[in-house]
Parts: C-alpha cells; structure tokens; sequence
C-alpha cells in the first residue's frame, strides 16, 4: 500500500485531454515539492515534472502539473499513442527521519 | 550526458546478500549538489525508494528497509554500491540507481536503465 495514492489506470483517445491525481498528506505533498516520472514498459523512468509544475527540457508543454494543499495533478493535453506508458508520482516525506514516497503508479492507455 | 549503469549477480537464494554497483560517467560523484540513489520495482508493480547516499558517506534510508541496507560510495571509481541483507522472494525486482538532487528539491535524474535482480531457491 503506497503512501501517495494513485488511481492505478487511466485512458483517453488520441487528443483529448487526461488528468492523473495523486493524494499524499500534510507530511509529504502538504510541505513538499510533487515530482512526476514517466515510464514506457521495459524502460527506466524518467523525470517528467518537477518542483510541481516544471518541465525539464525536451518535455512537450503537452505535460503540465499542479498541485494543492496536500494533492496533486499532472494533466497531459491532445494526447497522442506515444504516451502510453506509467506515470509515478513521488515527494519527500518528512516522517521517520525522512525519505521518498512514491505513488502506486497509473497505467495510461490511449485508446 | 550523465550516464548510469547497474550491474551485479543477477540471481539470489533466499538469506543470501545481494550486492550492486552503479557506475557513473559524464558527472562527478564527488560533486557537493548530488546524492546518489538506489530505487527498485518489484514485477508488475510500483516504485520504490532504498536510499541515497553523498559523497561525504552521509546517508538516508528508508524506513521499511534500513535494517538491512548498506550504501557505499568510491570517489576514486566513481562509483557506488548497495548492499541488501537476507534477501526473500519478497526483494525480486528491477534495481535502478539514479543521480538525486538534494538541496532545494528531491528529482531523481537520470536514471540507469536497471538490473533484475530474482531471489529464488
């Protein structure tokens, strides 16, 4: 059981427009930054968004993330095939010393 | 460019201690604005965070595994290393290690592509 939850799938067809969330507490998302890493199957993840809202370079401004009080959000606008892949949320926790929380992940289909 | 790269035994039997390293080129792991971490996803399932450590030595754990994990860095190889003790069916997964920011936020990147790792008897 993950700390932060996710929903563990999502879908949309080719351009619509997909939001995944992602639920934490007051000890991890509440006074943390969210970060947002994308996994195509056999691959290793890679960073999506960072700091909440900002896209490394070479990310499409498809991508976009935000986050309130203690939850967060990555929307991925006019969706397209190549992003079938999951998605992994993840923050500081501040309890027990401290350390990285991860979601339990989304599975995106693009249908 | 930053590269990662896992490697070490790639099957285990249970009690046994897995062992890996993760080379590093294209950055200095003596470099102060690093950590440098060890991330691991059993199959079919999430991600999950092991810990990290600096080039100091100094180190962060997670809490569910600290008893039994043991990071160590060589400046000199640039490389670092992972030590899991008393392995179960329970630690099969894909370890990864990734380069981690540290100071003013937590992204880890980039990422070595990963090595399975499957405890059986």
């Amino acid at each position: 059981q993950s700390v932060l939850t996710q929903p563990p799938s999502a879908s949309g067809t080719p351009g619509q427009t997909v939001t995944i969330s992602c639920s934490g507490s007051s000890s991890n998302i509440g006074n943390n930054y969210v970060y947002w890493y994308q996994q195509v199957p056999g691959t290793a993840p890679k960073v999506l968004i960072y700091r909440n809202s900002q896209r490394p370079s070479g990310v499409p401004d498809r991508f976009s993330g935000s986050k309130s009080g203690t939850s967060a959000s990555l929307a991925i606008t006019g969706l397209r095939s190549e992003d079938e892949a999951d998605y992994h949320c993840a923050t500081w926790d501040e309890s027990l010393g401290g350390h990285v929380i991860f979601g339990g992940g989304t599975k995106l289909t693009v249908l | 460019q930053v590269q990662l790269q896992e490697s070490g035994p790639g099957l285990l039997k249970p009690s046994e201690t897995l062992s890996l390293t993760c080379a590093v080129s294209g950055d200095s792991l003596s470099s102060s604005i690093y950590y440098w971490g060890w991330i691991r996803q059993p199959p079919g399932k999430g991600l999950e965070w092991i810990g990290t450590i600096f080039y100091s030595g100094s180190t962060y754990y997670s809490p569910s595994l600290k008893s039994r994990v043991t990071m160590s860095i060589d400046t000199s190889k640039n490389q670092f290393s992972l030590r899991l003790t008393s392995v179960t069916a329970t630690d099969t997964a894909m370890y990864f290690c990734a380069r981690q920011f540290w100071f003013g936020e937590k992204r880890l990147d980039p990422w070595g592509q990963g090595a399975l790792v499957t405890v059986s008897s």
